[in-house]
């Protein structure tokens, strides 16, 4: 079993649409949790952290379930730029430089 | 802002060959990994360093080494490049924050491997 599994798409959605990204992890350990924007061709980057309360960032909302060890992404109003491969993205150490483990990444493609 | 530089961009090695890529991060971090991604694999870490003159084996060490003389550079080598070594190589650098950690990825380096 991945360490860090998600779906990965693609999902094509219209603009305006509300998509959902799902992703489970396997170490009960795990410190900390975010979700990485990659870009086609280009380096992965953050784009939030995800906190056991959930935390909204403008258009996105993440959430944190560690009882199921599930992680989401919520995108509202889906514009042509978010089209992109979203990456979940887990902590299993919880201290110095602490190492990340990244799932598979989630294709979006948001058609005009 | 945080700027992590890979050497080259795109690389065309021959079989048996050995490859050194560079990472430089100009923020003083004191963490940085070499990765490779590939379709259907997502990123697999390859080899990370807390500090100067340390280094750690990620998950897929096999086939490679690293050096890091320096705080600012962490090198990446092939000690004698193979087929299977074809690849995107992302390079990252970290300092360790509140709640964890965000790493900051170099522009990468198309490996590939004739």
């Amino acid at each position: 079993r991945k360490e860090v599994e998600q779906d990965p798409g693609p999902f094509n959605v219209p603009e305006g649409a509300t998509v959902a990204f799902n992703c489970t992890y396997s170490n009960s350990a795990s410190q900390s949790f975010f979700w990485y924007r990659q870009d086609c061709r280009k380096e992965p980057k953050l784009l939030m952290s995800v906190y056991s309360s959930g935390n909204e960032d403008g258009r996105f909302t993440a959430q944190l379930n560690r009882a199921s060890q599930y992680i989401s992404l919520l995108i509202r109003d889906s514009k042509l730029s978010d089209s992109a491969t979203y990456l979940c993205v887990v902590n299993i150490l919880g201290n110095q430089g602490g190492k990340l483990i990244f799932g598979q990444g989630t294709e979006l493609s948001v058609k005009p | 802002d945080v700027k992590v530089t890979q050497s080259s961009r795109y690389l065309v090695k021959r079989t048996g060959e050995k490859v050194f890529l560079e990472c430089v991060q100009d923020m003083d971090h004191e963490n940085m990994f070499w990765y490779r991604q590939d379709p259907g694999l997502g990123l697999r870490l390859i080899y990370f360093s807390y500090d100067v003159k340390m280094k750690e084996k990620g998950d897929i060490p096999e086939g490679y080494s690293v050096s890091r003389e320096k705080k600012e550079r962490f090198s990446l080598i092939l000690e004698s490049a193979s087929t299977n070594q074809t690849s995107m190589y992302l390079c990252a650098s970290s300092d360790w924050g509140q709640g964890g950690e965000t790493q900051y990825f170099g522009p990468g380096t198309r490996l590939l491997v004739l």
